[in-house]
């Protein structure tokens, strides 16, 4: 069965400072993978996916991500961290079908990021 | 700007009251998720509809139960809450197939007292 692991719980950074978030996943065929983020109060906002072609995707607000099929990684970066950035970073891999539900997500934990002054 | 409604965005309600969350797409998807954010971020899936009149439980078992009798609405009702249903509830919807990730709804936080 599908998995991701997000092994950082919460990470602290100083704004203007770089950052990096790291997602492994574990999946037997070609992953088809997404980064969402959750600001406070509400829903998940897509900021990027990955499912051929280039392995650096770019995203909105600043953000990319590299896909790393040796590593079973999708580590999402960012090179200057805004103080708005402060968030909840969620990694997901998109399986098969399931059921007929198609696209079913499996998501990580998640990143808590704050951003210092 | 969000295409997927939820309404409440905050409830709180005493112990013992039936409650329903709405939730609406307006994109036509056929594929409607709910998911239960606990305070410690993790989702878990707790229904999910592939088109009208399906519906299926998820991953996390929940006293809760969803409906689909149209496309654009996938409400989900709690017959008798209590405490433990505390939580956040989150829908999402779908294209389908791998490429289009999920839209999500803000959410509904609801607190039983």
């Amino acid at each position: 069965a599908q998995s991701v692991t997000q092994p950082d719980i919460h990470i602290t950074v100083s704004e203007g400072a770089s950052l990096e978030l790291r997602c492994n996943y574990s999946y037997g065929a070609t992953p088809y993978l997404f980064w969402y983020v959750q600001s406070p109060g509400q829903g998940l906002q897509l900021l990027l996916k990955y499912f051929s072609g280039d392995t650096l995707v770019q995203g909105i607000k600043g953000f990319e991500a590299e896909f790393k099929r040796s590593q079973s990684s999708f580590n999402l970066r960012k090179p200057s961290v805004h103080w708005s950035d402060a968030a909840e970073y969620f990694c997901a891999v998109g399986v098969g079908w399931r059921n007929n539900a198609g696209n079913m997500l499996t998501f990580g934990g998640g990143t808590r990021l704050m951003v210092k002054p | 700007e969000a295409d997927i409604y939820q309404t409440p965005r905050y409830l709180v309600i005493g112990t013992g009251k039936k409650i329903t969350l709405e939730c609406s797409q307006t994109m036509g998807h056929d594929k409607m998720y709910w998911y239960q954010q606990d305070p410690g971020m993790e989702l878990h899936l707790i229904h999910y509809s592939y088109g009208v009149n399906s519906t299926e439980k998820g991953d996390l078992s929940s006293e809760s139960t969803v409906s689909r009798i149209r496309t654009e609405h996938f409400p989900l009702t709690l017959e008798s809450a209590r405490p433990s249903h505390t939580s956040q509830y989150l829908c999402a919807s779908s294209r389908g197939g791998k490429y289009y990730g999920y839209t999500f709804g803000s959410g509904t936080r609801l607190t039983v007292v």
